[in-house]
């Protein structure tokens, strides 16, 4: 079975300070991962994605990942926090294989507080 | 549309009652996917389509709920004699292809309260 976990309920960072959102997952066979933001009352938003290649992944808004095979994470970051950062971030993995019907599981999320 | 559209945004009933839920994926897509999300947790996978069919319905909690896609576009989740542990809101996301690297488009979802 594929498991997220987030271990941190929430993050909290000065604004232009680095930001780091953690997360390991739990799979048979290779990942697909991705990152997702819920701002209040508002749907899931897909933030970035790692498929294969390079290890370092950029997406939107100036956030990027880290997949880390040996440590099995996909840590979110970003250089410089913005306080309109604030929001909920889910991680969710994707099993690739013959038998994978391209269910997509989420983490528990982690809320991302920027303070002034 | 635009985006994934889901109707009714909110939806308040009593506990026995039938619900409908709607979805209206992007043009396009054939992968159809509905999601539960209790407060304060991430959202649960009840069921995915590929065109019209069901390829995966592993995550509906049991028998009361049901969801259908007759045309491979709009798809409608029903639940049956409701019960206050089926508040929640109902995510529903499309995807472009049935392959796996795509990313989910969510809609705003819809907030069942049973009363």
């Amino acid at each position: 079975a594929q498991s997220v976990a987030q271990p941190e309920d929430q993050v909290n960072v000065a604004e232009g300070n680095p930001l780091t959102v953690k997360c390991t997952y739990s799979v048979s066979g290779n990942p697909y991962l991705f990152w997702y933001v819920q701002y209040p009352n508002r749907g899931l938003q897909f933030l970035l994605k790692y498929i294969t290649g390079d290890n370092l992944v950029k997406g939107s808004y100036g956030f990027e990942a880290e997949f880390n095979k040996s440590q099995t994470s996909f840590h979110l970051k970003k250089p410089s926090a913005l306080v309109s950062d604030s929001a909920l971030y889910f991680c969710a993995v994707r099993r690739y294989g013959s038998s994978n019907t391209g269910k997509l599981i989420f983490g528990q999320g982690t809320t991302l507080q920027v303070k002034p | 549309g635009a985006g994934v559209s889901q109707t009714p945004s909110n939806k308040v009933t009593e506990k026995g009652k039938y619900v409908e839920l709607r979805c209206d994926p992007i043009s396009g897509h054939t992968a159809l996917y509905w999601y539960r999300q209790s407060l304060g947790q991430g959202p649960e996978f009840l069921i995915y389509f590929q065109g019209t069919g069901a390829a995966d319905d592993s995550g509906l909690p049991n028998d009361r709920f049901f969801a259908v896609r007759p045309e491979g576009s709009v798809s409608t989740l029903k639940i049956q004699r409701t019960e206050r542990g089926d508040s929640a809101v109902y995510l529903c996301a499309s995807s472009e292809t049935s392959i796996y690297t795509g990313e989910l488009f969510f809609g705003e979802g819809s907030r069942l309260t049973v009363l």
